[in-house]
């Protein structure tokens, strides 16, 4: 069975410039969360959907960042204008919708702002 | 988000060792759960715990569901090389999860 797919897996880019982060969650799944990964702060929620709406975007830094659902098979996370302290890994994960489903993760997008 | 303590924060073991690793919070949890990340790859889910005190195996790898809902270990009995990486343990009240900071796992041949 496919497990969450992200796209792309490494992404270079220079400050300023627009980034697109892409998901496809595992098919059945109703509820895709975005989370950010580093170093000093580990995995952070970003924002989750449950069917296609956003649920809580607390997680979101800053007005930089957005993300959409426009289907149950997709999922994007902007970020405009970049800067270099956005470089992280990115994950998106999905779950089955009901609480206290576990979650599960894709490989991960690493985002490099130079 | 609800701060988990998550410890060791690394160990450095020989192969044939058991592992444990344990988590705390200071909110009550509904699910547990513990994840392996591998480098270059997202966390993988090893464990689900759904009822307080609830132990569950999986192969080598035992978990438990603390009575009081804000606790949890993993033990890894026997470790091989491939048990290296990180460890996550997860709490889940909801939709959204709360991670530790995760135990980094080396284990020598």
């Amino acid at each position: 069975d496919a497990g969450v797919i992200q796209s792309p897996r490494h992404e270079v880019t220079e400050m300023g410039q627009e980034v697109t982060l892409r998901c496809k969650p595992i098919s059945g799944h109703n509820s895709l969360f975005w989370y950010r990964q580093t170093m000093m702060r580990g995995l952070e929620l970003l924002i989750y959907f449950n069917n296609n709406v956003p649920i809580d975007d607390s997680g979101m830094p800053e007005d930089r960042f957005s993300a959409k659902m426009p289907n149950a098979s997709f999922s994007t996370l902007k970020i405009q204008p970049s800067e270099p302290r956005d470089s992280a890994v990115y994950f998106c994960a999905s779950s089955s919708g009901t609480v206290n489903q576990p979650q599960h993760f894709g490989d991960g997008t690493r985002l490099s702002i130079l | 988000g609800q701060q988990l303590n998550q410890s060791p924060q690394s160990m450095f073991i020989q192969e044939g060792e058991d592992v444990s690793m344990n988590c705390t919070s200071s909110s009550i949890f509904n699910t547990w759960l513990w994840y392996k990340q591998d480098p270059g790859e997202g966390p993988v889910l090893l464990i689900a715990l759904y009822k307080a005190g609830e132990l569950t195996s999986n192969g080598r790898l035992t978990a438990q569901f603390g009575i009081t809902r804000k606790d949890s270990f993993l033990n890894i009995s026997a470790s091989i090389p491939s048990d290296v990486g990180i460890y996550f343990c997860a709490g889940n009240s909801g939709y959204a999860l709360n991670f530790g900071k995760g135990t980094s796992l080396l284990v020598t041949p």
